[in-house]
């Protein structure tokens, strides 16, 4: 199937641990992105690549890290882990970030922080 | 103020009605406007988008698109218990490279 998929989906850890989560797309898209959905369904973004290259890096602590070793492939790495962190994170593909191209997301990471 | 603005709800709808969403934008540069959809616990999925002003229908859903007062909406007739979720506005800002989201609207339609 096409899609946007992400893994895991549920992660639950402890504060100070590092964690990742993985996301591929098999739309052929360009662009990929991450997005912080909090309790309240505010969703925010974070970060975008662009054919491995990165294009947005919003205003996120440096424990925050992408990285995209393809432009089929998104991963975030997270490092020592805060309660704050606790949210839904979303990837999502376009086909290209400069024109009208709609998101297709994935199916969310929900991450608890204990 | 915030770049986009959404009415959190919840908007309560009985079945068979037309549900009214709003949606207000700060860039007067935005050209790009969509709605998605989400239930709970589900990722966003697309319902409509809309470049010009007016009307866009598809199906059930019309959005509407008015720059001049920087204004958009979404209207679902025929409202149905399934309709039942929050919907996003989302906005692609004058030189932005990604989605700007407002927070959704709840809609509740009661059967």
């Amino acid at each position: 199937d096409t899609a946007v998929s992400q893994t895991p989906k549920y992660l639950v850890t402890q504060m100070g641990n590092d964690k990742s989560i993985k996301c591929e797309q098999n739309l052929g898209h360009d662009t990929m992105y991450w997005y912080k959905q909090d309790s309240k369904k505010f969703l925010k973004i974070m970060f975008s690549y662009n054919n491995k290259e990165l294009i947005i890096n919003e205003t996120v602590p440096n424990r925050f890290s992408p990285k995209s070793p393809d432009k089929a492939h998104l991963n975030l790495h997270i490092n020592s882990l805060e309660l704050g962190d606790s949210a839904v994170y979303f990837c999502a593909s376009s086909q290209d970030p400069w024109d009208n191209s709609p998101l297709h997301f994935g199916n969310g990471t929900r991450l608890t922080v204990t | 103020q915030k770049e986009v603005e959404q009415n959190s709800g919840p908007l309560s709808v009985p079945e068979g009605a037309i549900a009214s969403l709003n949606c207000t934008y700060s860039d007067r540069g935005s050209q790009s406007f969509f709605w998605y959809r989400q239930y709970s616990g589900k990722s966003p999925e697309l319902i409509m988008s809309i470049y010009s002003n007016g009307d866009k229908e598809d199906g059930r859903f019309t959005a509407q698109l008015n720059k001049a007062s920087q204004y958009v909406s979404l209207l679902i007739r025929d409202s149905q218990p399934s309709d039942s979720a929050t919907y996003l506005c989302a906005v692609k800002g004058t030189g932005r490279r990604a989605l700007t989201f407002g927070s959704g609207t709840r809609l509740q339609v009661q059967p």
